[in-house]
């Protein structure tokens, strides 16, 4: 079956741009997660989705980033006023059982900040 | 704030050779999981292996089985009969709520 498909697979954009990057999941996947990989570095958890709902946005850098997820399917991350400290690859994962199970990753959204 | 360390930013093995990955993490809970998902150049995470922090007996998966010392704080990997699909980024993981990844490893694997 189709895994989790995220676009666009690299963004380049201008400083102070805003960009929208688009995550679907699994068919059926309830939970939806949002990460961060700067250039060398692990990942860091940015948001949950539990359905359409966020419990818990603490995990966002900053005011500049919010992100939606409707339907119980389709999430979109949109950082505003892009800065280059923005840049790394930014990953989505889904599952159907939450937390402390197995994420099903898509292969990422490589954004550029020039 | 759970932090998790790999201490090991890179590691190299001889085809069908074992290597242990090292992974420690600091939590105030007992009730946890922790994971090792593989990252090859395609970036795609796949999961390893998983753990149930109230469980003793440690995972296996094949050839990838974990020493998890809870005591400790530890839960490193090991990857018997290495195979040379095996190079590449090893990510530790942590999760209560929320998950936290380690820095990573980076395997290679001589032929």
């Amino acid at each position: 079956g189709a895994g989790v498909s995220q676009s666009p697979s690299n963004k380049v954009t201008e400083k102070g741009k805003d960009v929208e990057l688009r995550c679907d999941p699994i068919s059926g996947h309830t939970a939806l997660y949002w990460y961060r990989q700067s250039l060398g570095q692990g990942l860091e958890f940015l948001i949950y989705f539990q359905g359409n709902s966020a419990p818990d946005k603490s995990g966002l850098p900053s005011d500049r980033f919010s992100a939606e997820r409707t339907g119980g399917s389709v999430s979109t991350l949109t950082i505003q006023r892009t800065q280059q400290e923005d840049s790394a690859v930014y990953l989505c994962a889904s599952n159907s059982r939450g937390w402390g199970y197995e994420q099903y990753f898509g292969p990422g959204t490589r954004l550029t900040v020039t | 704030a759970q932090t998790v360390t790999q201490s090991q930013p890179e590691m190299s093995v001889q085809e069908a050779e074992t290597v242990t990955l090292s992974c420690t993490y600091d939590t105030s809970e007992s009730d946890y999981y922790l994971f090792w998902y593989k990252q090859p150049p395609s970036r795609q995470m796949i999961l390893v292996i998983r753990q149930e922090a109230y469980k003793q007996q440690n995972a296996t998966e094949n050839r990838f089985s974990v020493n998890f010392q809870k005591a400790a704080k530890s839960f490193s990997l090991k990857i018997s009969d290495s195979q040379l699909g095996d190079a590449a980024m090893y990510f530790c993981a942590y999760n209560n709520n929320d998950m936290r990844f380690g820095a990573g490893t980076r395997l290679t694997v001589k032929p």
